[in-house]
Parts: structure tokens; C-alpha cells; sequence
């Protein structure tokens, strides 16, 4: 059973960046496609990018190229998403999920990112 | 890449049957076999009910059940129980270069 344990809270200003971790546990990170999906308060969710076992990259959605990077620690068994150039609009939950043949497994509980001046 | 339509809400009695919508394109639902529904209770995370169109991970009872015709999937959900009031979000995948897409949401009421 694959279990997944996100980092807590975080309050940014705008412009800054932010860093969430997603450590797993049941599997290895290697034998797991991980994603990541945000929920802005009130609203729906929204892919923003993860891990193609196809192509072997990350693959990030067209909205956040440029903004965000996935990265992972292996040895760690531990997934990171940051985000930079925060702004309001990015105040949500993020959520890491592993995705198998195009839909989502496995979800982490959440971390809320509050951007505020 | 646009999300998915989905009604904002959708309501029923205990015991009763409740049925959402989730329209999509040719270039997503339509496309492919890769619709998949999450149940979110609030301030939960979400939870896989239903993947690739039909099928139902181990544990989801069966009164939950998915389909699919033309550009439109769609979730039922059978002999409604209080605990199935929850938002409900379908997925498709939508091509390599976007991947997965999300549906508006609905929210499902237990009267």
C-alpha cells in the first residue's frame, strides 16, 4: 500500500518561491509515476504536472512551464514540487498524487500554500 | 486545455439514483479510454472511484459505476447513501502534451 506524506503549511509573500516535499512509503519513488494537482479554495482540481515513465521526463502543464519543477530524491524516497514567482491566484492546496495509466492512485494529504503580503 | 463541463450540483433522495455528467471534446473524453472519477469530502483529499471509463478500484462499492458515450462520460451512483454526499471531479487524459484534465465538479446532495 503506497502512502504519501506531504510537508506542512507554508505562507509566502508574492514573488517569492515555494517548496513542498511528498515522502513515500509502501513503494519506491522509482517504481511510482508522481504528479501533482492543486485546488484553490472553493474551487476545482487542476493537473500541473508529473512524471511521463514513457518519455522517462517531467512533464509540466502548459500553464505552469517556466514556473514550476518536480524534482525527486531517491535515495530519500522523497518527491519535491517547487513553485516560483508566487502570487495570489497560486494560494491553494497542493496535492501529490501517483498517477497509473492516466488516472490518480494515490493522493498525499494536502499542504496548504498561502501567498499574503 | 479547457476543463471538462460538469453540472455544479446534483441531488437525491437515500436509496435513490443520481447520475453526472462530464462533457469533453474528441481530443479528450471522446478520445480515449482514460476517464476517471475522484469522490472529495471536505477538506479531504480525493479519492479514485472509478478508472479507464468503468472500472472500480478495489474497495469502491459497485453501486458506483462509470460510462461513456461519444464526448460525454458520466458516474452513477446507485441506492445513494449520506456518505456519498461529497464534491465528485472527473479526469480524462487529453494528449501528451496536456495529459490529464480535470472536470468543474459537482456537488452531490443527500436530501
Amino acid at each position: 500500500q503506497v502512502q504519501l506524506v506531504q510537508s506542512g503549511a507554508e505562507v509566502k509573500k508574492p514573488g517569492a518561491s515555494v517548496k513542498v516535499s511528498c515522502k513515500v512509503s509502501g513503494y519506491t519513488l522509482t517504481e511510482l509515476s508522481m504528479h501533482w494537482v492543486r485546488q484553490a479554495p472553493g474551487k476545482g482540481l487542476e493537473w500541473m504536472g508529473g512524471f511521463d515513465p514513457e518519455d522517462g521526463e517531467t512533464i509540466y502543464a502548459q500553464k505552469f512551464q517556466g514556473r514550476v519543477t518536480m524534482t525527486e530524491d531517491t535515495s530519500t524516497d522523497t518527491a519535491y514540487m517547487e513553485l516560483s514567482s508566487l502570487r495570489s491566484e497560486d494560494t491553494a492546496v497542493y496535492y501529490c498524487a501517483t498517477e497509473d495509466t492516466y488516472y490518480f492512485d494515490y493522493w498525499g494529504q494536502g499542504t496548504l500554500v498561502t501567498v499574503s503580503s | 486545455q479547457s476543463a471538462l463541463t460538469q453540472p455544479p450540483s446534483a441531488s437525491g433522495s437515500p436509496g435513490q439514483s443520481v447520475t453526472i455528467s462530464c462533457t469533453g471534446t474528441s481530443s479528450d473524453v471522446g478520445g480515449y479510454n482514460y476517464v476517471s472519477w475522484y469522490q472529495q469530502h471536505p477538506g479531504k483529499a480525493p479519492k479514485l472511484m472509478i478508472y479507464e471509463v468503468s472500472k472500480r478500484p478495489s474497495g469502491v462499492p459497485d453501486r458506483f459505476s462509470g460510462s461513456k458515450s461519444g464526448n460525454t462520460a458520466s458516474l452513477t451512483v446507485s441506492g445513494l447513501q449520506a456518505e456519498d454526499e461529497a464534491d465528485y471531479y472527473c479526469s480524462s487524459y487529453a494528449g501528451s502534451n496536456n495529459r490529464n484534465v480535470f472536470g468543474t465538479g459537482t456537488k452531490v446532495t443527500v436530501l
